[in-house]
């Protein structure tokens, strides 16, 4: 079945540091990829999505493209804030029957220090 | 800005008892879907609903579980008889359409304990 595997935790960099967390999926059909974000006490938040391939989405400096050659939809951030420290999940959105469930990864915990 | 809520935040019960979950989804959206988490897992797909009905559930959805609208704007998760392997965050989500392009939106869970 579909499937999402995201690089392992924790990531832990000085502020101002590029970040990178790899995401890689395994899909039947054509799904849509996103990155939520979870704060320290607080529920999934909406960072970024895209819809097709080579579709770039981005969010309060955050990017992932939609790679289908690759099947990958990697985070990246030039430059990190010790505000950026949380737990990434990427998901797709598996189109099954009426209605759109989503497929995580386990999430990535990445910690920002000054 | 809308957003989902959940009540309680957190809930501890005995092994055994019966458990409600509560949700209350962005007021415009029309699907609604709950996932949990068990500690240090993958956030996974429960069920999701819509037009009064399951419209799709996982393997882990078994007969103990159950969702309901009972009114406008509330959307609740019972589990009848609850086991320790039921100790996670339930997180509730809703979005606006049901294609593989809308967003869900998430609500900040209900830390569930079984003892």
């Amino acid at each position: 079945g579909d499937s999402v595997t995201q690089m392992e935790g924790p990531v832990t960099l000085s502020e101002e540091a590029f970040l990178t967390i790899n995401c890689t999926y395994t899909a039947t059909g054509y799904p849509s990829l996103f990155w939520y974000v979870q704060y320290p006490g607080e529920g999934l938040q909406l960072l970024l999505k895209a819809t097709k391939a080579d579709d770039k989405g981005s969010n309060k400096g955050f990017e992932a493209t939609y790679r289908k050659e690759t099947t990958s939809f990697h985070l990246e951030k030039g430059s990190v804030q010790v505000s950026d420290s949380a737990v990434y999940f990427c998901a797709l959105g598996d189109y099954g029957g009426a209605t759109n469930k989503l497929i995580f990864g386990t999430g990535t915990l990445l910690a920002v220090q000054p | 800005e809308p957003e989902v809520t959940q009540t309680p935040s957190h809930q501890v019960t005995q092994m055994g008892q019966e458990v409600i979950l509560r949700c209350v989804p962005i007021s415009n959206h029309l699907y609604f879907y709950w996932y949990r988490q068990i500690l240090g897992q993958k956030v996974e797909f429960l069920v999701s609903f819509y037009n009064n009905e399951i419209s799709e559930k996982s393997e882990i959805f078994d007969d103990q579980f159950s969702v309901e609208r009972p009114d406008g704007s509330n959307f609740t998760l019972k589990i009848r008889s609850t086991k320790l392997e039921d100790s996670a965050m339930y997180f509730c989500a809703s979005s606006k359409g049901g294609v593989r392009t809308d967003t869900q939106y998430f609500g900040p869970g209900t830390r569930l304990t079984v003892l």
